[in-house]
Formats: C-alpha cells, structure tokens, sequence
C-alpha cells in the first residue's frame, strides 16, 4: 500500500495568513495526489485534483504544487471558513490511501 | 446535478452485518465508479472500496475478507454489506463518485450515514 504522510498534524494560524501543508507518498505517485477540506458534520469537498488542478468552484487562494512523493497545499489569505481539517489522498493506484489529515485551528 | 444519499440502520450490534445503500440521482450508476469510504470519529477517512462501470469490485485489504459493493442499476443504488463488524467499524460512512475525466478524484459525496456498533 502507499502511505500518504501529512504535516504538521495540526496548525494554527490567524485570519489573513498564509500556510502550506505537505503530503508525502511512500513511493512515486506522479501526480495523482489529491486535496479535500474536511468540516465537522460534512463530507469531504475536493479541493485541488492531479496535484495541482483546481477543481471548479474552489476560490484561487487554494493553489497545489508537486510531483513524485513531495507535494504541498497552500492557502493563502485564511479566512474563517477555511478553517478545518485538510486531506491529502493519492489516486495512483489500489488501494486508494488518504493521509491522517492536518487540523487548521485559528 | 449529481446527488448521493446514503441510507442504512444507525446502529447495529457486534457480530452482525451492516448494510448500506446509496441512493444516486442525477447520474446513471452504469457510466462511473463508486466507492464508499469511512470515516471513525475522531479519526481519518478510510477508502473501504469501489465498484466500476462494468461491475467490477476493488476492496481495501484489510477489509476484503468482509465487504462487499454492489450495485441496482433498477434502482440506481450502489450497496455496501460489511460482515462480522465490531466496534472498530463504527464509523460516517460516505458513498462517492469520481470527478469526470479522472479516476478516484472524489467530486461527489454523500451527506454520510453514522453507524454505530453497539449492543
């Protein structure tokens, strides 16, 4: 199986910041690496797709970047919305595997 | 519009089998893939499994011995059966569909159904 690694496993930050979370993959999963805000009570929303592809509807101030087994996600101007946890999850291959989430507490 | 819903009892005692089902609108069950996957409070999401347009199945290892994913088409549901649970599997359960164009790039989700395994 590949195992997703996310860090930090929690972050705090202010309205206005800027923050990046990284996702590492066990072994190479090109770009098939995904990005989900999760809210206590909802499903999971999808974010960023094939590492870096905005997926429609989601603002620009979430923006994907990497290739291989490093990848990051990067939010820029936080606002209190975007408070919650994210997840990485890859799309390689089977099985699918998320990462253990990163908490993003004001 | 794309729409899932689970549905399924809320609770069910150890030993026993949950079922699940989704209920799909908006789209035909037969044109992509479905998976469902878990999430325990407190915890991560968990990607228990998929069913693909032809049928086919694809199961988490460490579940594989006891779920199964299944679909009717008459209905346009997509079913999970998962034996011989405990309280480890208490847990949201979601059902989700691929984002067009890309295989398990979950779009799609359900509002998700919490089971809990309890005597």
């Amino acid at each position: 199986d590949i195992q997703m690694t996310q860090s930090p496993s929690s972050l705090s930050a202010s309205v206005g910041d800027r923050v990046t979370i990284t996702c590492r993959a066990s072994e190479s999963i090109n770009t098939f690496l995904n990005w989900y805000q999760k809210k206590a009570g909802k499903a999971p929303k999808l974010l960023i797709f094939g590492a870096s592809s905005l997926q429609s509807g989601v603002p620009s101030k979430f923006s994907g970047s990497g290739s291989g087994t490093d990848f990051t996600l990067t939010i820029t101007g936080l606002q209190p919305d975007d408070f919650a946890t994210y997840y990485c999850q890859q799309s390689y291959g089977t099985p699918i595997t998320f990462g253990q989430g990163t908490r993003l507490d004001i | 519009q794309v729409q899932l819903q689970e549905s399924g009892p809320g609770l069910v005692k150890p030993s026993e089998t949950l079922s699940l089902t989704c209920n799909v609108s908006g789209d035909s069950i037969t044109t992509s893939y479905w998976s469902w996957i878990r999430q325990p409070p407190g915890k991560g999401l968990e990607w228990m499994g998929y069913i693909s347009k032809s049928g086919s199945t694809n199961y988490m290892p460490s579940l594989k011995s006891r779920v199964t994913i299944s679909v009717d088409t008459s209905k346009n549901q997509v079913s999970l059966r998962l034996i011989s649970v405990t309280a480890a599997d208490t847990a949201m359960y979601y059902c989700a569909r691929d984002r067009s164009g890309t295989y398990f790039s979950f779009e799609y989700w359900g509002q998700g159904t919490l089971v809990t395994v309890s005597s």
